[in-house]
């Protein structure tokens, strides 16, 4: 069975300061990993994804994420938040022969202060 | 399309009552999957289309719940005799093949409340 934890339901920072949102994971196989957004209404949009290659995977708007097999954890982060970074994340995981079913995490909604 | 495309884009429903909810994937798409979002929650696995291989329905709640897909195009998902707690957003999604390589298309969803 698959599972994803995000471990921080909400997190808050201040404006050109560094985001972490954490996201461990929990696969028999090999995962794939993917972190989307979710602004308030508006549909979910891809981050960025890990497949197997690079463990340190670069996405848009200047987030990265890390996979990191000993720890099964695949943190996002950003050097520097913006306002507009402001929204729900979700960490996601599927392995190659689960259906293709995507398990989602609960979400873990960022707040930037000025 | 550009997109994913869903329709309503919200519906307000009175108990008991059925619902169709429709979505166009991104054309040459041949994955299609259906997810529930309740309030304040992660989302849940509905059903998944893959070409013309037998769907995944392994995520619908109860018999109340139905999807179609013809080819590769356009999913219905039929929800029957409405409760209040079917009340969420349905997404839908898409992905060329297999998803891991390419990542998932989701469209903006269909708020459903149940009144």
């Amino acid at each position: 069975a698959q599972s994803v934890t995000q471990l921080d339901s909400h997190v808050s920072v201040s404006e050109g300061t560094p985001v972490l949102l954490r996201c461990n994971y929990s696969s028999s196989y090999s995962p794939s990993l993917f972190w989307y957004v979710q602004h308030p209404n508006k549909g979910l949009q891809l981050l960025l994804k890990y497949t197997s290659a690079a463990t340190l995977v670069k996405g848009i708007n200047g987030f990265e994420a890390e996979f990191k097999k000993s720890e099964t954890s695949f943190h996002l982060t950003k050097p520097s938040a913006h306002m507009s970074d402001a929204a729900e994340y979700f960490c996601v995981v599927t392995f190659t022969g689960g259906g293709n079913k995507l398990t989602f995490g609960t979400g873990t909604q960022l707040k930037v202060e000025l | 399309g550009a997109g994913v495309s869903q329709s309503p884009s919200n519906k307000v429903t009175e108990k008991g009552k059925d619902v169709e909810l429709r979505c166009d994937p991104i054309s040459g798409h041949t994955a299609l999957y259906w997810y529930r979002q309740r309030l304040g929650q992660g989302l849940e696995f509905l059903i998944y289309f893959q070409g013309n291989s037998a769907p995944d329905k392994s995520g619908l709640p109860s018999d109340r719940f139905s999807a179609e897909r013809t080819g590769e195009s356009v999913s219905t998902l039929t929800i029957q005799r409405t409760q209040q707690e079917d009340s969420a957003v349905y997404l839908c999604a898409s992905s060329p093949q297999t998803g891991q390589a390419y990542g998932y298309t989701f469209g903006s969803g269909t708020r459903l409340t149940v009144v």
